[in-house]
């Protein structure tokens, strides 16, 4: 069985780092994209970019190229979201997913990590 | 900028029909775009339903099938059930590794 499993909830102030997490079991880590995606509060799903752990082949979406930066470590089947400067418009559920292919959707999802970042 | 676009509300009676679609703001869709859709309740994670345009994920029932229909991709939902109130998403795959989340429709069933 596919699990994603994200860690823990974060409260943050603006301008601080902050790295999260997605670890990945019951499938080859090494060998499928892995996606993050925002949701900010009472707002949609944002696509915002993918990782191939084997490589660390990073894709990004337009708007999140800059202020985010994706990394995976397949030793530990572990995939990471960071920021280097939180802001409050950072403040938002974070899921990660994992992809057939990097075209073909997200077909596995973690359990979300909420960011909440305030002064 | 790529905008993909959904209808931002649908309802519909119990055990009635509704096609929620996924269009571009500059273009057709088409399988190249390998369209996919996915279901949200409030407080959880979202739950794929459709990838590659019509292939259903595991444990999704047949009452939702994914298509093409005309210059959109379209998620059809039969035989509505009350569980099936939920929020909508498409993904559309743009090339070069990037896709798009649409804005998501809300779907009431009543």
């Amino acid at each position: 069985e596919v699990q994603l499993v994200q860690s823990g909830a974060e409260v943050k102030k603006p301008g601080e780092s902050l790295k999260i997490s997605c670890k990945a079991s019951g499938y080859t880590f090494s060998s499928h994209w892995i996606g993050w995606v925002r949701q900010m509060p009472g707002k949609g799903l944002e696509w915002m970019g993918i990782i191939y752990p084997d490589d660390s082949d990073t894709r990004y979406s337009p708007s999140f190229q800059g202020q985010v930066t994706l990394s995976a470590d397949k030793s530990i089947n572990t995939a990471y979201l960071q920021w280097t400067s939180l802001k409050a418009s950072d403040t938002a559920m974070y899921y990660c997913a994992r992809h057939g292919s990097a075209s073909t959707g997200l077909l596995d999802w973690g359990q979300g990590t909420l960011v909440t970042v305030s002064s | 900028q790529t905008v993909v676009t959904q209808e931002p509300s649908f309802s519909v009676p119990p055990g009635g029909t509704v096609t929620v679609t996924c269009g571009l703001n500059s273009g057709s869709v088409s399988t190249y775009n390998y369209p996919s859709w996915y279901q949200q309740t409030p407080g959880q994670a979202p739950r794929t339903l459709i990838y590659s345009t019509n292939i259903r994920s595991s444990g999704v029932p047949d009452r939702f099938s994914g298509a093409i229909l005309g210059n959109k991709a379209a998620l059809s939902i039969t035989g509505a059930q009350a569980d099936d109130e939920s929020d909508y998403y498409c993904v559309l795959y743009m090339g070069r590794g990037i896709s798009v989340f649409g804005g998501g429709t809300k779907l009431t069933v009543l």
